[in-house]
């Protein structure tokens, strides 16, 4: 079992849907939980961070943290075609190294 | 501020081939961090150095890639007889100080294609 699950999409959705974006991760024991974004031919960039306490939201974006902390998601409310990239989930390894998924590709078509 | 750099964007070379890529992290960042990316895949680990501690090499493929970080800053890949396994998109990250949920903040990446 892969320690981060995605599915890898295409996921397409029209301009204005709410988006719905999951990660699986194969230990609970996780407390600290990421949400990457990477743009076509770009880096991945920290779009936000949660912890397993709580949910949190920034603007349109919310992250939520399901009990068990095996499963996030990421929710995308009024989804605009500048959302369009590749959703990450990594886990923190040793040393802050980050252990990520394959991703998930999301297509917001006007 | 400057962000992470790499270079070069693109890098074209043939089989067996030796190659060396090239970052450049945030000014005062003394974690730098190699990914790969590979067509299909996810980011894989590949090196981490932090300040003047001993890197972790754990994810290094193979006996064929080095890396070495010069002053504590600039950082060098190196994949010596290059197959075509070795295309993919190298990522090189920095972050502060290599603390616990620290932000690790990405370069675009150098894209190698081996023929």
């Amino acid at each position: 079992q892969k320690e981060v699950e995605q599915d890898p999409g295409p996921l397409s959705v029209p301009e204005g849907a709410i988006v719905s974006l999951n990660c699986t991760y194969s230990n609970s024991a996780f407390q600290y939980f990421m949400w990457y974004r990477q743009y076509s031919r770009k880096g991945p960039e920290l779009l936000m961070y949660t912890y397993s306490s709580g949910n949190k939201e920034d603007g349109r974006f919310t992250a939520q943290v399901d009990k068990s902390s095996k499963y996030i998601s990421l929710f995308i409310r009024d989804s605009q075609p500048s959302d369009s990239a590749t959703y990450l989930c990594p886990r923190l390894g040793g040393y802050n190294k980050l252990i990520f998924g394959a991703g998930t590709r999301l297509a917001v078509h006007p | 501020g400057a962000g992470v750099s790499q270079s070069p964007s693109n890098k074209v070379t043939e089989k067996g081939k030796d190659v060396e890529l090239r970052c450049d992290p945030i000014s005062g960042h003394t974690a730098l961090y190699w990914y790969r990316q590979s067509l299909g895949q996810g980011l894989e680990f590949l090196i981490y150095f932090q300040g003047n501690s001993a890197p972790d090499k754990s994810g290094l493929p193979s006996d064929r890639f080095s890396a070495e970080r010069t002053g504590g800053s600039v950082s060098t890949l190196t994949i010596q007889r290059t197959q075509q396994e070795d295309s993919a998109v190298y990522l090189c990250a920095s972050s502060l100080a290599g603390g616990f949920q620290e932000t690790q903040y990405f370069g675009p990446g150098t894209r190698l294609l081996v023929l």
